[in-house]
């Protein structure tokens, strides 16, 4: 299947920091990326879609100021996590979707103390 | 509003047996659904997905099964394998042309079922 490669894999960063996450697409060229998170005992829940060349979409309830995202090539996508606070800790996941499929980035476990 | 749930947060099966993971869903604009396995602090890995237009998918050990008038999905495994063990999450989607035109990317996701396989 298609390799998207996502980066880091885990991060700690201090409370005020901010943490950048890479998505790659390794194979193919991406359009279109969709970033995830997960908490803890929780489902995946979308975050925003980010466009090649113009701005990304957020989800209700997801700070766009806060969650800056670029995707300035077909092949890469980041989110930064600005201003980083204890309760941003979570698992955060992109998704590059071909034809009738989706496939994940290995996701970043960000830990904010 | 959870539009995609699996209502069993955990399922115990012995090896070789049949593994059978339940979902259901409440938007009918869903025309596309896919089956994700999850293990921890990792991104899931997809399985097998089923259109709309369609009731069953098959692919080696796994068969998706898809009831639409009860907005229901189910994923078979068998036989089932201790490899096998994993979280595993049922999404749907609207296709590019549903409502929004959204991409194949754009999952909404089940709470996951974990499944535990015992040799």
């Amino acid at each position: 299947g298609a390799v998207v490669s996502q980066h880091p894999s885990w991060v700690i960063c201090k409370s005020g920091t901010s943490v950048k996450i890479e998505c790659r697409s390794l194979d193919f060229q991406a359009t279109t990326m969709f970033w995830y998170r997960q908490f803890p005992k929780q489902s995946l829940m979308l975050m925003a879609t980010s466009n090649e060349g113009s701005k990304a979409t957020y989800e209700q309830g997801v700070e766009k100021d806060k969650f800056l995202i670029n995707h300035a090539s077909l092949t890469l996508s980041t989110l930064t996590v600005t201003s980083a606070h204890p309760e941003d800790s979570s698992f955060y996941i992109c998704n590059c979707p071909i034809r009738t499929e989706a496939f994940f980035g290995q996701g970043t476990r960000l830990t904010v103390v | 509003d959870q539009q995609v749930k699996q209502n069993s947060p955990s399922l115990s099966v012995q090896e070789g047996r049949i593994s059978i993971l339940n979902c259901d869903y409440t938007n009918s604009m869903f025309d596309y659904f896919l089956w994700y396995k999850k293990y921890p602090a990792e991104g899931p890995t997809f399985l097998i997905s089923i259109s709309s237009i369609k009731d069953k998918n098959e692919d080696g050990r796994f068969t998706v099964f898809l009831n639409k008038s009860a907005k229901h999905l189910s994923l078979h495994i068998v036989p089932s394998q201790p490899g096998d063990s994993a979280v595993y999450f049922c999404a749907a989607n609207s296709g590019p042309s549903g409502a929004g035109g959204t991409s194949y990317g754009k999952l909404t996701f089940g709470q996951g079922t974990i499944l535990t396989v015992h040799p």
